[in-house]
């Protein structure tokens, strides 16, 4: 069975400053990988995902995350967040084929003033 | 397009009661499912459906039972609500079939056993 492990619970960081959410996934076969954000009183929302290609992924609102296979790893970025990026970040995956969804923990980001 | 409408967004039920989350979409998707959301917890998958007639059990079922009678509608009943259900539930859809697009999801329902 496939996991996801989202290291940080919550993340601070000030407004325009650089951002990193972390993300660690566990499977035995080949995966689809997610992040989803979800603002406050809101359903989820997709933000990007890696299905195959080019290890590094764009998504909306200038987020970005890249998939390492060796390192099993999917962290989503972004150079400068905003006010509006507070939300909590949820990291997927479904396995190839497939179209169960399961998500990690979540990560609640802080924009701090 | 309405996406994926839930109702209702707010209930509170006493200990034993049954009731049932509504969920419709309107996008002619396949895949349809419930998770529920806990702090700390992530989003945990109930139940899911991958078409008419065709359900499976998530993660955690007990307490909850659905049917899926048409393409459109994805219910989700508690039979005898529990103090432990309490939670924010979110009904998704997808295309299915393996495609890996994305899932929409419901505004949620917040609900509350006391």
């Amino acid at each position: 069975a496939q996991s996801v492990t989202q290291l940080d619970s919550q993340v601070p960081v000030f407004e325009e400053a650089p951002v990193e959410l972390r993300c660690n996934y566990s499977s035995s076969v080949s995966v689809y990988l997610f992040w989803y954000v979800q603002y406050p009183n809101q359903g989820l929302q997709l933000l990007l995902k890696y299905l195959s290609g080019s290890t590094l992924v764009k998504g909306i609102n200038g987020f970005e995350a890249e998939f390492n296979k060796s390192q099993t790893s999917f962290h989503l970025r972004k150079p400068s967040v905003h006010i509006s990026d507070t939300a909590e970040y949820f990291c997927a995956v479904t396995r190839v084929g497939d179209d169960k969804i399961i998500f990690g923990k979540g990560t609640r980001l802080h924009i701090l003033p | 397009n309405a996406g994926v409408t839930q109702t209702p967004k707010f209930q509170v039920l006493k200990t034993g009661q049954s009731m049932t989350l509504q969920c419709a979409q309107d996008m002619n998707h396949e895949y349809m499912s419930w998770y529920r959301q806990d702090p700390g917890m992530g989003l945990r998958l109930i139940h899911y459906s991958v078409g008419a007639g065709i359900t499976d059990q998530g993660e955690v079922p007990n307490g909850y039972n659905v049917s899926r009678s048409t393409t459109e509608d994805f219910p989700l009943r508690l039979l005898s609500a529990a103090p432990s259900q309490t939670s924010v539930y979110f009904c998704a859809s997808s295309k299915g079939g393996g495609f890996n697009t994305e899932a929409f999801f419901g505004q949620g329902t917040r609900l509350t056993v006391v």
